[in-house]
């Protein structure tokens, strides 16, 4: 069982590079979503996305695009980094949204911008 | 919106001691409410649900947790705690037919032996 898996696990960024976050699901969820985690401040929503076709924004859209062209994928792209966005970023799937349905998590990337 | 205040950011205690990691919440509409745990260089594994129905929630790892509506928390207890459970313990909030969950910033539970 892959569940939900993302890639690359680490990466150094210097300011003003652009990069893409990969992640893909083989449970044939409906929802995923990008996280970013900083400490003190738990998880935060990036973007979400409640279909192929569908995304919007969550608590902290700036500076990133996502797009979800199929169900299994679902990849972040910074556009232009900053020091600021050095975090580590989770994505999640669930089975449905507006949701009682859990989050399934993948195990993270750590991203560093210098 | 949503949100959720986890009130210790640290809790220590010796092994086999009960341990109670507090959460409260705050929202205008009726919520669901998650524990999540987050082991060391991984990503969250979920605990326990509260949806609907008996306010005590009971999960894996033999913790449970409790749903108090008046005062809008949703604490999580474990009656004897090992050294594997060492780890993040995060709080999650959802408003029903939404889709923008929100968690608290987190309680690292330490066992000591």
């Amino acid at each position: 069982n892959a569940g939900v898996t993302q890639t690359p696990k680490f990466q150094v960024l210097k300011t003003g590079q652009s990069m893409t976050l990969q992640c893909a699901q083989d449970m044939n969820h409906e929802y995923m979503s990008w996280y970013r985690q900083d400490p003190g401040m738990g998880l935060r929503l990036i973007h979400y996305s409640v279909g192929a076709g569908i995304t919007d924004q969550g608590e902290v859209p700036n500076g990133y695009n996502v797009s979800r062209s199929t169900t299994e994928d679902f990849p972040l792209r910074l556009l232009s980094a900053a020091p600021s966005q050095t975090s580590v970023y989770f994505c999640a799937s669930s089975y449905s949204s507006g949701t009682n349905s859990p989050l399934h998590f993948g195990n993270g990337t750590r991203l560093t911008v210098t | 919106a949503q949100s959720v205040t986890q009130l210790d950011s640290q809790v220590p205690v010796f092994e086999e001691a009960p341990v109670e990691l507090r959460c409260n919440y705050s929202s205008s509409v009726s919520v669901y409410l998650f524990w999540y745990v987050q082991y060391p260089n991984q990503g969250l594994q979920l605990l326990l649900k509260y949806l609907s129905g008996s306010t005590l929630v009971k999960g894996i790892n033999g913790f449970e947790a409790e749903f108090n509506k008046s005062q809008t928390s949703f604490h999580l207890r474990k009656p004897s705690v090992h050294i594997s459970d060492t780890a993040e313990y995060f709080c999650a909030v959802n408003r029903i037919n939404n889709n923008d969950m929100r968690f608290g910033a987190g309680t690292r539970l330490t066992v000591k032996p």
